[in-house]
């Protein structure tokens, strides 16, 4: 079975430019999320997905972030425009079932895409 | 709020010797744990997880202990090997919080042969 698929693995672009990332789930997941990993720290959670509706976007700094999940598989996540402190690892991960108040389902992590912004 | 705090790395070992990686937490609620770790250039897989006090996860010779009293969830493996060398991070997620993990800062650990 195919895990969580990102793509591209390595992005360098000039500061003010625009950047987009792609994640593809596992088949069946209908949860979806978003991390920024940045050096020497933890994965940070930016938005979750159930299916194609955005039900955690928090921490999403929306002014320069949006993401979509159209039809409920894969996802887009969007700078525009890029500043240098968004050079990070951004992962995507995904899971089965909703995640209810009293229950937690594994999430299986794609490789991340390496952000450097110059 | 929630946090998680976990010893620095990198932690250097010998092949076969005894590795502990400390993590503390602060929840509100009653927090499910995780270890995760991180190879070099691949995602985070599950370790193990423990989902109530005094539970033990274990996995391919790691385990950990859910202590509550001393709110630690420490990893501990008796004999590490080459590959074990990896990113390991300690994370929480709370009841009412569908599932959001939170996550220290990660441990690196290096095993020389």
């Amino acid at each position: 079975e195919a895990g969580v698929v990102q793509s591209p693995r390595y992005k360098i672009i000039e500061k003010k430019q625009p950047v987009a990332f792609w994640c593809n789930p596992i088949s069946g997941h209908n949860t979806l999320y978003w991390y920024l990993q940045n050096l020497g720290q933890g994965p940070e959670l930016l938005i979750r997905y159930e299916n194609e509706e955005a039900v955690d976007d928090s921490q999403l700094p929306k002014d320069r972030f949006s993401a979509e999940r159209l039809k409920g598989v894969d996802s887009t996540l969007k700078i525009q425009p890029a500043e240098l402190g968004d050079s990070a690892v951004y992962l995507c991960a995904s899971s089965s079932g909703t995640s209810g108040w009293s229950s937690y389902n594994e999430q299986f992590f794609g490789p991340g895409t390496r952000l450097t912004v110059l | 709020g929630n946090s998680v705090t976990q010893m620095e790395g990198p932690v250097t070992l010998s092949e076969e010797a005894f590795l502990t990686i400390n993590c503390t937490y602060t929840a509100t609620g009653y927090p499910s744990l995780f270890w995760y770790v991180q190879y070099p250039g691949e995602g985070l897989q599950l370790l193990l997880k423990a989902t109530k006090a005094d539970d033990k996860g274990s996995n391919k010779g790691f385990e950990a202990t859910y202590r509550k009293e001393t709110t630690s969830f420490h990893l501990e493996k008796g004999s590490v090997q080459v590959s074990d060398s990896a990113v390991y991070f300690c994370a929480l997620t709370v009841t009412d919080s569908w599932g959001k993990l939170q996550f220290g800062a990660g441990t690196q650990v290096v095993v020389t042969p």
